[in-house]
């Protein structure tokens, strides 16, 4: 069985400020993905990035970015100079090759205030 | 492009009566998804369609539950008969199978209030 643990569940910011959301995950297969979903106050689920389990560079958008670490089955997200637009709750999930289900954990809510 | 499109965007309705909920996915999709999110629980994923055909519900709460998917490009959601523990948000998502696995993409979701 798969598990996506975010064990943060609010992290307060003063805007401007760097923030990193952790994301640590279980599984037994070797081949799966790893995504991040935005959800803002107004409710929709956002998709960020998707990544695969054989490809462990980091990537990098704009003010976001992702560290995958196979090693430590982590998979955190990091924010520099956040912003108050940047507020909303965070999923981490993860799905399993050949299966399209994907298991989220239970979510951050990040707070950025001015 | 459009997105994935849910009605109702809220529901409000008694104790005992029936609810549908409707999504309409992406275009060229073949996979869709119905999620249920609440507090206590977070984000559960109820069923899932690949080609129009149910893979998995083992996520459905009971009986009371029942999904379609009759074409390609519309997907329900019943409750009959619903419950106060059936206020939830749910949400529809939709992606295009392959084998690498492609992100799936949500719509807005539905906020069902049952009193």
């Amino acid at each position: 069985a798969q598990k996506v643990t975010q064990a943060q569940t609010e992290i307060s910011v003063v805007e401007k400020e760097d923030v990193t959301l952790d994301c640590v995950y279980e599984t037994r297969d070797t081949t799966y993905y790893l995504f991040w979903y935005k959800q803002p106050p107004s409710g929709e689920l956002v998709f960020l990035i998707r990544r695969n389990s054989f490809d462990e560079q980091n990537e990098i958008s704009g003010r976001y970015s992702w560290n995958f670490q196979k090693s430590t089955s982590s998979f955190n997200f990091t924010i520099t100079a956040s912003q108050v637009v940047d507020s909303a709750v965070y999923f981490c999930a993860l799905s399993v090759s050949g299966y399209s289900t994907l298991t989220f954990g239970k979510g951050t809510m990040l707070l950025v205030s001015p | 492009d459009a997105g994935v499109i849910q009605s109702p965007r809220h529901e409000v309705t008694e104790m005992g009566q029936e609810v549908t909920l409707r999504c309409k996915p992406i275009s060229g999709h073949n996979s869709l998804f119905w999620y249920r999110q609440t507090m206590m629980r977070g984000l559960e994923l109820l069923i899932y369609f690949n080609n129009n055909v149910p893979i998995d519900d083992s996520g459905m709460p009971e009986d009371r539950f029942s999904a379609k998917m009759p074409n390609a490009s519309f997907s329900t959601l019943k409750i009959q008969p619903s419950e106060p523990r059936d206020s939830a948000v749910y949400f529809c998502a939709s992606s295009l199978f392959a084998q690498n696995l492609v992100a799936q993409h949500f719509g807005d979701g539905t906020r069902l209030s049952i009193l």
